[in-house]
Order: C-alpha cells, then structure tokens, then sequence
C-alpha cells in the first residue's frame, strides 16, 4: 500500500537555524499538506499546496515558513530561524485527484533547543 | 465555541463492549468529515470517512447529523487493538480542503 514518507523522523536543532524538513507524498497524489502537533495539543493545518502554489495557509506559517516541491518527487517545509515554540510533530499529508481523503506520513519531531 | 469539540475521555470500556462518543463542529459550512485515530506520539491513520447521513464500516459506525453540527462514531465489539486516540475531523472544501481537527477522545479497552 503507497505511503507518505517523511524524513529525517527526529531533528534537534538549536534556536535561530533553519530547518528543512522533507517529505515524499503517494505518487500520483496533487495536494500537500503540513500539519504540526504540539505535544499534548491538537493537529493544526499549516499549508496547503496545489500546482505549485500555495492554495491556503494559517496564521501559524508566518514568514519564518516555506514550501516547495523541487522535484516530482519531494515535498519539503522549511523554517528559516526556529524559535523554542517551533518545537512539534510536523506531518506531512497528500491527496489524490477526486478525493477528499489525506494521508499522513510518520511525522518529523523537531527539537528546538 | 471551539471549531471541532470532543469528550478527551478517557472511555474505560471493557473488552467485547460498546462505546460510542460524539464530535461537535461549529461551520456549517462544512462538506466532509472523517474520524481518524491517533496511536501515542505517532501518525493520524485515516479510519472513516463520513460524507451522507452515515457510515458503517465492520465494528465501526459512524453518523453525521447536520442539523445539529455533531457526528459519533460508535465501536462494538471493543478489541484492546482499539485503544487509541480518535480524532474528529472537518474538511473545509473553501479553504484548500484543509483539515480542522478536534483534541482528540481517549479509549482504552481493558481485558
């Protein structure tokens, strides 16, 4: 069965790096997604991501956040300057042409220190 | 009022038992709905999808009622393979189809 994959699965990073976090969508999958759950919160939408644009953000994905698909392949969420608060699970979900359906992959745990 | 609302739980239900549990959501604009379920630290997993009046699949039976903005999802026959987190879902087709999630019902199913 296709599945999202996501990499790596644990970052540590210290405050003010950027992060890149990567994430390879089911193959014939259109939209993207980045989720983040704060531990012991709720999943909360970042960004949604169509024909290689943005489609809708929230609040959350400021400045500090991009996307970008470089390839056909990958689908990736950067942070330029993370901040203690970035700490999370970031997951990463793709929807099929048709569908309403979204698939998550394992998810990244960032550790901003 | 919180865009999708849950009972945290925990539901303590015995193995072989029935439990069921409801999810509020404020928009009723919204066109689609889901519950998926959360194991500890890990990934949503999709478990239904909830477009008409209601949705049954094996143990699990789900059902919308969209005059009163609530959908249940009912599990019989509990198995201790149960125990999860089960989230409530409200997919927002105007707004990139992003997903709006609730905090989540605990259940723990006991031998």
């Amino acid at each position: 069965e296709p599945e999202v994959t996501q990499t790596p699965s644990h970052q540590v990073t210290q405050m003010g790096q950027e992060v890149i976090l990567r994430c390879v969508p089911i193959s014939n999958h259109l939209y993207f997604y980045w989720y983040r759950q704060i531990l012991g919160q709720k999943v909360e939408f970042l960004v949604s991501f169509y024909n290689n644009e943005i489609s809708e953000k929230s609040e959350i994905f400021d400045d500090q956040f991009s996307v970008e698909r470089p390839d056909g392949s990958n689908f990736t969420l950067k942070i330029r300057s993370t901040k203690l608060e970035d700490s999370a699970m970031y997951f990463c979900a793709s929807r099929g042409p048709g569908t309403y359906e979204q698939y998550f992959g394992p998810g990244t745990r960032l550790t901003v220190t | 009022r919180k865009e999708v609302e849950q009972d945290p739980g925990p539901f303590n239900v015995p193995e072989g038992a029935t439990v069921a549990f409801n999810c509020t959501y404020s928009n009723s604009a919204s066109q689609s709905f889901f519950w998926y379920r959360q194991d500890c630290r890990k990934e949503p997993k999709l478990l239904m999808s909830v477009y008409s009046s209601g949705n049954e699949d094996g143990r699990f039976t789900a059902q919308l009622n969209r005059a009163s903005q609530y959908i249940s999802l009912l599990i019989r026959d509990s198995k201790l393979s149960d125990s999860a987190t089960y989230l409530c879902v409200v997919n927002d087709w105007a707004a990139g189809n992003k997903l709006t999630f609730g905090g989540g019902t605990r259940v723990l199913v006991k031998p």
